[in-house]
């Protein structure tokens, strides 16, 4: 099956810095991938929606300043958490799908663990 | 009320149990999913359903539009199959394409 990595597997860092989250699809085209975010115990909570080549698509409440969102390839997503702090811990996940605007296919990546001193 | 709700939130069977787990949406949807998430974290896609029946190994699924439900059954359950099991569909909110989540089931099987 279609795989979908995600780097790094588990981040450790300071309140204040930025950190970056990569997703990558391996053997497709990724036309839409999606952004995730989960708490403990907690189901999937959809951040945003990523286009290649587009601005992504934020859902309400998740602040787009602070979740830089990249598409810049077919094969590649990244997640910028910006200026992190304590709150921001949590397992992020990308999914990534190889049909435009469509949600019936897809891959999931093994998710990110962010912890923020 | 949520859009996808799963029965039961836990489950607890001995090894060699014939398991089932039940998802109920009120949307339209184009596709119904089954993931798997182990305590590591990392989700697998078990399957994708838009009708019928799919089998896999001692997993099936099945899905019945009409009803707006779908259950996933695991025969001669083993307790590597101990994880949580997320419902997932495929629907259309607010324009777009999303997934929407159950809460997940947790399911633990003893040897």
């Amino acid at each position: 099956g279609a795989v979908v990595s995600q780097h790094p597997s588990w981040v450790i860092c300071k309140s204040g810095t930025s950190v970056k989250i990569e997703c990558r699809s391996l053997d497709f085209q990724a036309t839409t991938m999606f952004w995730y975010r989960q708490f403990p115990k907690q189901s999937l909570m959809l951040m945003a929606t990523s286009n290649e080549g587009s601005k992504a698509t934020y859902e309400q409440g998740v602040e787009k300043d602070k979740f830089l969102i990249n598409h810049a390839s077919l094969t590649l997503s990244t997640l910028t958490v910006t200026s992190a702090h304590p709150e921001d811990s949590s397992f992020y996940i990308c999914s990534a799908g190889p049909l435009a605007s469509s949600t019936d296919t897809q891959y999931f990546g093994p998710g990110t663990r962010l912890t923020v001193l | 009320k949520n859009e996808v709700e799963q029965s039961p939130q836990n489950l607890t069977a001995q090894e060699g149990e014939f398991i089932t787990i039940n998802c109920s949406y009120s949307v339209g949807i184009s596709a119904l999913h089954w993931l798997q998430q182990h305590p590591g974290g990392g989700i697998v896609s078990l399957f994708m359903l838009s009708s019928g029946k799919k089998k896999h190994g001692r997993l099936i699924a099945t899905i019945n539009i009409q009803e707006k439900h779908s259950s996933l059954h695991i025969t001669a359950s083993h307790p590597r199959d101990s994880a949580v099991y997320i419902c997932a569909v495929s629907a259309r909110i607010q324009g777009a394409q999303k997934l929407v989540f159950g809460q997940g089931t947790r399911l633990t099987i003893n040897p």
